[in-house]
């Protein structure tokens, strides 16, 4: 099995509003990450976790916080977005071997975010 | 720095016609390459990696990829499209963490 759940599939928040964005693996996986894509470009590495500890944030704006609650589940709190953070994002999750180890990331089936 | 470049935006071809997606990488430290395929509205599905032995790499769908050294290449081929490959694919290296990911390739399938 080599799925990841994402909850949402759809969400339409205003620039007030406080979200979260949820993802499970049911793999084993001890590394999850999150991403962002707009439309017609790669995906955007945000943030990764590694054991349940931060490892990478990459310089994302404070309006994001993930959280890894356990090795199952990574959330991202979302507060204050602006319009130009509508995307789709999404999450993935890995074995850990430690950064010199490389293993294939499985990716979730993304959650259509859009800010009023 | 690690760099992943796909040469074309968007490949059109028809059904049943073999195709190429190209890709090149930098990188001065161990090589790790990645396919993925994503369909419209979903997320990403891998379609094949090459993390180390045969250069030769069987995916999915009736992918395959080369993975050439000399000229830093993992070109992604089928042999005879269907419709239903019509998709966005990424080709992408891994760097401590990090998916490095090529800019991507429209494959377009005609009737």
């Amino acid at each position: 099995d080599t799925e990841v759940t994402q909850t949402p599939k759809h969400l339409v928040m205003g620039m007030t509003n406080k979200k979260s964005l949820k993802c499970e693996q049911h793999m084993g996986h001890r590394a999850m990450y999150w991403y962002k894509q707009k439309a017609k470009k790669p995906p955007e590495l945000m943030f990764v976790y590694s054991y349940e500890k931060l490892s990478i944030n990459e310089s994302v704006p404070s309006r994001f916080s993930p959280e890894c609650p356990n090795s199952s589940l990574l959330n991202l709190h979302l507060h204050a977005l602006q319009p130009e953070d509508s995307a789709l994002y999404l999450c993935a999750s890995s074995r850990d071997r430690g950064p010199k180890s490389p293993d294939t990331q499985y990716f979730g089936p993304g959650t259509r975010l859009t800010v009023l | 720095a690690q760099s992943v470049t796909q040469l074309d935006s968007q490949v059109p071809v028809f059904e049943e016609a073999p195709v190429e997606l190209r890709c090149n990488y930098s990188s001065s430290v161990s090589v790790y390459l990645f396919w993925y395929v994503q369909y419209p509205n979903q997320g990403l599905q891998l379609l094949l990696k090459y993390l180390s032995g045969s250069t030769l790499v069987k995916g999915i769908n009736g992918f395959e990829a080369e993975f050439n050294k000399s000229q830093t290449s993992f070109h992604l081929r089928k042999p005879s499209v269907h419709i239903s490959d019509t998709a966005e694919y990424f080709c992408a290296s891994d760097s401590s963490y990090k998916l490095i990911f090529g800019s991507g390739t429209r494959l377009l399938v005609r009737p």
